[in-house]
């Protein structure tokens, strides 16, 4: 597609709960990343993979949060039994090699009630 | 990482020229600078970024100090789209890295 394609745009889930979420990059994007923002602060870096492979994983705040890109191109973060601090809007970015140009998706806003 | 002090917030008048300052004093002879802006309710948007000399695009204008421990991002023309917080990032990404970790960046507020 012509963008970065994140779903859903909205999720609200009771708390402890899975969530998956999903991102589709760009064609041929090589580099994907996730990103969390809570409201009136910058992106926050959780993880981010080359092709299939998962370079850092260093910014996953526990062991609940994961994530894959199978077939190296859509990525899937997954949280397990979501707590309310994990509500945020969580961001998902491309490009074409490492850290050049990034675009980013809408993200999905998860709210945990 | 490179640390990276931008100011808080900066106001500009529509139509006159803007310079975002960036300290980077921590830089290493390899990192990129980069700029991305995000405006209200949207995601990051990148800007411009540079090594060693000064560049320009459709967007801005990037002027990077000849000691690169800081650099200045120039609207040569606000307008009021142009509001939205802007974040400096060192960037190295060299082999396998590449992840931009974002700081606080500078609220710009353009008046009409």
């Amino acid at each position: 597609g012509a963008g970065v394609s994140q779903s859903p745009r909205y999720k609200v889930t009771k708390r402890g709960q899975d969530v998956a979420l999903r991102c589709d990059p760009i064609s041929g994007h090589v580099s994907l990343y996730w990103y969390r923002q809570a409201l009136g602060q910058g992106p926050e870096f959780l993880t981010y993979f080359n092709y299939e492979a998962q370079q850092d994983k260093s910014g996953l705040p526990n062991d609940r949060f994961s994530a894959e890109r199978p077939e190296g191109s859509i990525s899937t973060l997954t949280i397990q039994r979501t707590e309310q601090r994990d509500s945020a809007m969580y961001r998902c970015a491309s490009s074409f090699t490492g850290g050049y140009g990034y675009t980013f998706g809408s993200g999905t806003r998860l709210t945990v009630v | 990482d490179a640390k990276t002090t931008q100011p808080n917030s900066m106001e500009s008048n529509e139509e006159e020229p803007v310079h975002l300052p960036c300290n980077h004093s921590t830089i290493s002879g390899t990192d990129y600078i980069h700029w991305y802006r995000q405006l209200p309710s949207q995601g990051p948007e990148y800007v411009i970024h540079g090594l060693t000399s000064n560049v320009n695009n459709r967007m801005a204008s990037l002027a990077i100090a000849e000691d690169r421990k800081s650099s200045t991002l120039i609207l040569h023309r606000a307008t009021l789209r142009d509001a939205a917080v802007y974040y400096c990032i060192p960037l190295n990404y060299g082999g396998s890295q590449g992840n931009l970790i974002f700081g606080k960046g500078t609220k710009l507020s353009v008046k009409p």
